[in-house]
C-alpha cells in the first residue's frame, strides 16, 4: 500500500543537540512538506518541496534544515538553534500543487530533556 | 495577511448533528478543505470545496460560501469516534505564485453519550 512514513514515532533530544527526523514516501507525489503543530495552534509550515534537489522556507524556518536528494525522502534535521522545539512534527505530499490535498505521515512527537 | 478561524471547542450528543465553522481571510483562493485529526495521528481528508454550494459524503456534509469567506462542516448522527479535532484549511497562492494549504488551529469535538 502506497503512504507516507515517519520514524521515529517518538524522539528525545538533549539541549544543543542537533536531530533528524525521517519522512519518506511511496506515492510518487511530487511536493512534499514539513509542518509544526503545538496546542492551541493551526500546522505552521516549516519548509517545502516541490522537487527533488529543491526546496522552500515556510513560514517558521529558523532553526530547522531539510534536503530533498530523492524524491521519495525529505528528512528534517532540528537544530540546535532552535530555541522551542518541543512539538508535534507533520510530514505531507502532495501531487503537485495540491489540488487534491495533501496525505498525512503519522508525525513525530519530538520532547527536549 | 492570512488568517483562518475556527472555534476552539465544541461538544455534542451521540446522535446528535453538529455544525464546525470556518471563516477564513486569504490572499487569493483554490480551495478548502476539511481534515480530521484524532490525538497524535495524522490528519485524514474529509472533504474539499472549490465552488460555492453543499458537498454531501455520507454522514459528513461541507459547505462553502466564497463571497461570506465561510465554510463549515456538518456531521450527523454522531458516534463516539467522531470525537476528534477537525482542521479547516484554505489552499491559496503563496510565495510567487505556488499553491500551499494554510490551516486553522482546528476544533476538537468531544461527543457524549
Amino acid at each position: 500500500d502506497g503512504g507516507i512514513t515517519q520514524s521515529p514515532k517518538y524522539l528525545f533530544r538533549k539541549e544543543g543537540q542537533n536531530v533528524t527526523l525521517s519522512c519518506e514516501q511511496n506515492l510518487n507525489h511530487d511536493a512534499m512538506y514539513w509542518y509544526r503543530q503545538d496546542p492551541g495552534q493551526g500546522l505552521r509550515l516549516i519548509y517545502y518541496s516541490q522537487i527533488v534537489n529543491d526546496f522552500q522556507k515556510g513560514d517558521i524556518a529558523e532553526g530547522y534544515s531539510v534536503s530533498r536528494e530523492k524524491k521519495e525522502s525529505f528528512p528534517l534535521t532540528v537544530t540546535s538553534a532552535q530555541k522551542n522545539p518541543t512539538a508535534f512534527y507533520l510530514c505531507a505530499s502532495s501531487i503537485g500543487q495540491g489540488s487534491y490535498g495533501y496525505t498525512f505521515g503519522s508525525g513525530t512527537r519530538l520532547t527536549v530533556v | 495577511g492570512q488568517n483562518i478561524d475556527q472555534p476552539t471547542e465544541m461538544t455534542a450528543t451521540e446522535g446528535a448533528i453538529v455544525q464546525i465553522n470556518c471563516t477564513y481571510q486569504t490572499s487569493g483562493f483554490n480551495g478548502l478543505f476539511w481534515y480530521q485529526q484524532h490525538a497524535g495521528e495524522a490528519p485524514t481528508f474529509l472533504s474539499y470545496n472549490v465552488l460555492d454550494g453543499l458537498e454531501e459524503k455520507g454522514r459528513f456534509s461541507s459547505f462553502l460560501s466564497r463571497s461570506k469567506g465561510y465554510s463549515y462542516l456538518l456531521l450527523k448522527e454522531l458516534q463516539m469516534k467522531d470525537s476528534a479535532s477537525y482542521l479547516c484549511a484554505v489552499r491559496a497562492p503563496r510565495d510567487g505564485g505556488y499553491n500551499k494549504l494554510i490551516f486553522g488551529a482546528g476544533t476538537r469535538l468531544a461527543v457524549h453519550p
